[in-house]
């Protein structure tokens, strides 16, 4: 069965400086992955999905992550943080069948000025 | 394209009574769900639809029902209310691929009391 284990729940950094959360899998076989954030009271958007093509992923806002078959892990980064990007993240793998997309808990990003 | 629009915005209800969450989507997609997103946890998903006059369960169903008419509507029924059913429940749609995006709504905050 999938899963996803999102390392941090709170990431805290100063604006301007790197950005990194933490994202193990777990599946039985290639996976799709994908990042989504969730800005206070607000909907879900999509960041960025990895689906089998080229290992490292960009995404909106300055995002990108990489996958790594044999650390079994999809970390998102970006080079330098802005105050907008204070947000929850959540890693999201699918599941077995067509319909199911498996959450992690979610890493809250906590952007200090 | 409006996307996916839900209503209400917030609701609180008495323990045991009833309302309809409503969902309407603009983008022809096939694919809609129901999820519940409860403090510091991943969505969980409730009931699932692949088109029109089809829909199963999630992994956390017991206490809703729905209905899919339409390809554009899916409401999402609390028959008896509970206030373990306190939570944000989002609406979401893709348009058929595992691998297409997900797109969401701005969500419902639900209050048992």
């Amino acid at each position: 069965a999938q899963s996803v284990t999102q390392l941090d729940s709170h990431v805290s950094v100063s604006e301007g400086t790197p950005v990194l959360l933490r994202c193990n899998y777990s599946s039985s076989y290639s996976p799709s992955l994908f990042w989504y954030v969730q800005h206070p009271n607000k909907g879900l958007q999509l960041l960025l999905k990895y689906t089998s093509a080229a290992t490292l992923v960009k995404g909106i806002n300055g995002f990108e992550a990489e996958f790594k078959k044999s650390e079994t892990s999809f970390h998102l980064t970006k080079p330098s943080a802005h105050m907008s990007d204070a947000a929850e993240y959540f890693c999201v793998v699918r599941g077995d069948s067509n319909y199911q997309l498996i959450w992690g808990a979610g890493t809250k990003l906590i952007i200090k000025p | 394209n409006a996307g996916v629009t839900q209503t209400p915005k917030f609701r609180i209800l008495k323990i045991g009574q009833s309302m309809t969450l409503q969902c309407t989507q603009d983008m022809n997609h096939n694919y809609m769900y129901w999820y519940r997103q409860d403090p510091g946890m991943g969505l969980k998903l409730i009931y699932y639809s692949v088109g029109a006059g089809i829909t199963d369960k999630g992994e956390v169903p017991n206490g809703y029902n729905v209905s899919r008419s339409t390809t554009e509507d899916f409401p999402l029924r609390l028959e008896l209310a509970a206030p373990s059913q306190t939570s944000v429940y989002f609406c979401a749609s893709r348009r058929g691929s595992s691998t297409d995006t997900q797109y969401f709504g701005p969500g419902t905050r639900l209050t048992v009391l």
